[in-house]
């Protein structure tokens, strides 16, 4: 199976910070590379898809980039309610691995 | 409006059987496929099967195959998670999702998750 490793697994950052988080795939997955974002008592919500791709009403601080086996999401400026897990996701096996996941928490 | 309605969830022994539901409304069901995703309490997201717009392809993860069986019935837009031989590990929040397939895009993604359906297996 595809090993997906997020870095880092938690971070603490301020309203208009700008954060990265990393997730490396253990062998090449082209573009197949998704984001969700989770906050706690909800369900998953898809932010990126195909590496770089935004999902419609998302807001445009967020972003994605990476092909192969390094991605990055991006966000530019911090609002509250991005508060929350993100979690990395590969759709290039059958067996569809998700990254451990990252906690974003209010410094 | 997309909406998925999760439900069946409940506590059962090890060993036991359980059958999740998905209900689906809002799109053209028989045109995607479908999927289901867990979370253990406190832990991170798990894929765990899928299963083809048409029904007669299905996936599973290493840790349920030939315990688990996906389904679908495409008259009452339904998804359904056969789950026997439960274990303690399989305790987790059950989500069903969309799934949107374009190969030709390199896009796998699933886009519209239910609420998910609570499955505990204790004695």
């Amino acid at each position: 199976d595809i090993q997906m490793t997020q870095s880092p697994s938690s971070l603490s950052a301020s309203v208009g910070d700008r954060v990265t988080i990393t997730c490396r795939a253990s062998e090449t997955i082209s573009r197949y590379l998704n984001w969700y974002q989770q906050k706690p008592g909800k369900a998953p919500k898809l932010l990126i898809y195909a590496a770089s791709s935004v999902q419609s009403g998302v807001p445009l601080r967020f972003s994605g980039s990476g092909s192969g086996t390094d991605f990055t999401l991006t966000i530019s400026s911090l609002q509250p309610e991005d508060f929350a897990t993100y979690y990395c996701q590969q759709s290039y096996s059958t067996q569809k691995t998700f990254g451990q996941g990252t906690k974003l928490e209010i410094k | 409006e997309v909406q998925l309605v999760e439900s069946g969830g409940d506590l059962v022994p090890p060993g036991g059987s359980l059958r999740l539901s998905c209900v689906a409304s809002g799109f053209t069901f028989n045109t995607y496929a479908m999927t289901w995703v867990r979370q253990a309490p406190g832990k991170g997201l798990e894929w765990v099967s899928v299963i083809s717009g048409s029904g007669d392809d299905a996936k599973y993860a290493d840790s349920v195959k030939g315990r688990f069986t996906i389904s679908r019935d495409n008259s009452t837009n339904t998804v359904w998670l056969q789950m026997n031989s439960l274990r303690a590990e399989d305790t987790a929040l059950y989500y069903c999702a969309r799934r949107i397939q374009k190969w030709s895009k390199r896009e796998d993604y699933f886009d519209y998750w239910g609420q998910g359906t609570l499955v505990t297996v204790s004695s």
